[in-house]
Formats: C-alpha cells, sequence, structure tokens
C-alpha cells in the first residue's frame, strides 16, 4: 500500500522565522510530487509541482526538494509571514495517464506576528 | 486560462435523501477529472476519476456514483445519503498525463443530518 506521510503535524513560528516542511512517500515510483496549501474551510491551491525527473522547485519563497532514492520531499520556507498560515499539503502522484494522487495528512502551520 | 467551478459551497442533507454535486471546468479539453474527500481530521482520498466521458473508475467501495455526461462536467451522486457521506468533496482536473499538474476546486461542504 503506497502511503505519504508528512511531519510534523503542527507547527507553529515567529514570523521571519525559515522554516521546513517534511514529506515521505513510499515506493520509489513516482511521476511528480505536488505541494498544496490549504486554508481553512477551502479548497487547494496549488504551490510547487515536482516532475520525477527533477530535484528542486522555486517559486519565490518556497523551496521544493524531492528526493526519491530516500523517498522524501521538503517544503522551505523563507522569511515566513502570517499569511504563510495554513495547512500544507503533498502529494504524490500515481498510476500513469491516470494523474491520481496520494495526500499526506498535512502540516497545519501558525505563523505569529 | 483555466477555471474549475464546484456548487453548491455549502449543502445539508438529511439522512436518506439523494445527492448531486457538479464540478465543471473551463479553458481545456478532454482533461482528467477527480473527486476527493476529506473527512474530519483525515486527509484526502480519491472517489472517483475519469479519463473521458462516459469513463468512470471507483477508487474505494462507497454509496455514492459518479458520472461525466460532457467533457468538462463531472457529477457526484448518491441515491440515499448516509450519516457517513458527511465531508468535504473536492473536484480536481489535470492534463491528460500523469506529469501535469492538478487544480482544485473551492469544495462542498457536506453535512448529513
Amino acid at each position: 500500500k503506497q502511503e505519504v506521510t508528512q511531519i510534523p503535524a503542527a507547527l507553529s513560528v515567529p514570523e521571519g522565522e525559515n522554516l521546513v516542511l517534511n514529506c515521505s512517500f513510499t515506493d520509489s515510483a513516482i511521476y511528480n510530487l505536488q505541494w498544496f496549501r490549504q486554508d481553512h474551510g477551502k479548497g487547494l491551491t496549488s504551490l510547487l509541482l515536482i516532475q520525477s525527473s527533477q530535484r528542486e522547485q522555486t517559486s519565490g519563497r518556497l523551496n521544493a526538494s524531492l528526493d526519491k532514492s530516500s523517498g522524501r520531499s521538503t517544503l522551505y520556507i523563507a522569511a515566513s509571514q502570517p499569511g504563510d498560515s495554513a495547512t500544507y499539503l503533498c502529494a504524490k502522484a500515481i498510476g500513469g495517464n491516470t494523474g491520481k494522487l496520494i495526500f499526506g495528512q498535512g502540516t497545519t502551520l501558525q505563523v505569529k506576528p | 486560462s483555466q477555471t474549475i467551478h464546484q456548487w453548491p459551497a455549502t449543502l445539508v442533507q438529511p439522512v436518506g435523501s439523494p445527492l448531486s454535486l457538479e464540478c465543471t471546468v473551463e479553458g481545456t479539453s478532454n482533461p482528467n477529472l477527480y473527486w476527493y474527500r476529506q473527512a474530519a481530521g483525515r486527509g484526502l482520498q480519491l472517489l472517483f476519476y475519469s479519463v473521458g466521458i462516459g469513463q468512470i473508475s471507483s477508487e474505494v467501495p462507497q454509496n455514492l456514483s459518479a458520472s461525466r455526461p460532457q467533457d468538462r462536467q463531472f457529477i457526484l451522486s448518491s441515491k440515499k445519503l448516509l450519516l457517513s457521506d458527511s465531508g468535504f468533496y473536492l473536484c480536481a482536473w489535470s492534463v491528460y498525463s500523469g506529469l501535469s499538474e492538478a487544480f482544485f476546486g473551492q469544495g462542498t461542504r457536506l453535512t448529513v443530518v
């Protein structure tokens, strides 16, 4: 059974701190890995997509890395802001052309002013 | 640009009543379409996916069904709702390829009473 695990489940940091969210997955067969943001009660917003042939992707203050051999991905957030407070989800795409995603449970981040 | 519409945003239904949730995508053709459910305190679980009109794959046995009557329309239905059907339902789309990015709607909060 394929699984995706995110640690920690919750994180509280002061504004301005750099932080790392972790995602691990079983089975190194992966098509891509995607990081999402979910504000409370809302849908998912795609943050970064890393193809299986890539090692990292960057967007603004966000940097995501992928290490297939160890089954891990990290999301690095630089200079955190209160507006970054949300739940962050990672998802592994499996299954060729189907694009099916297996999600982790998420890390809920609170950035305090 | 592509957009995804999902409605209604919230729904309260009695046990035993029927259900119909609708999702439409604009700005793309022949997308892969997905229905996910996020139960309270749990991660997102894939319920159904479709790679083309009339093609529906079910991921988990349940009280729900899905249909794709048009290329960019995906419908989630039930003939008789159960209490356990309560949750946050999310529609998503991606290009027909496991390498592509997935985009989500804003979700429907379903409460079965």
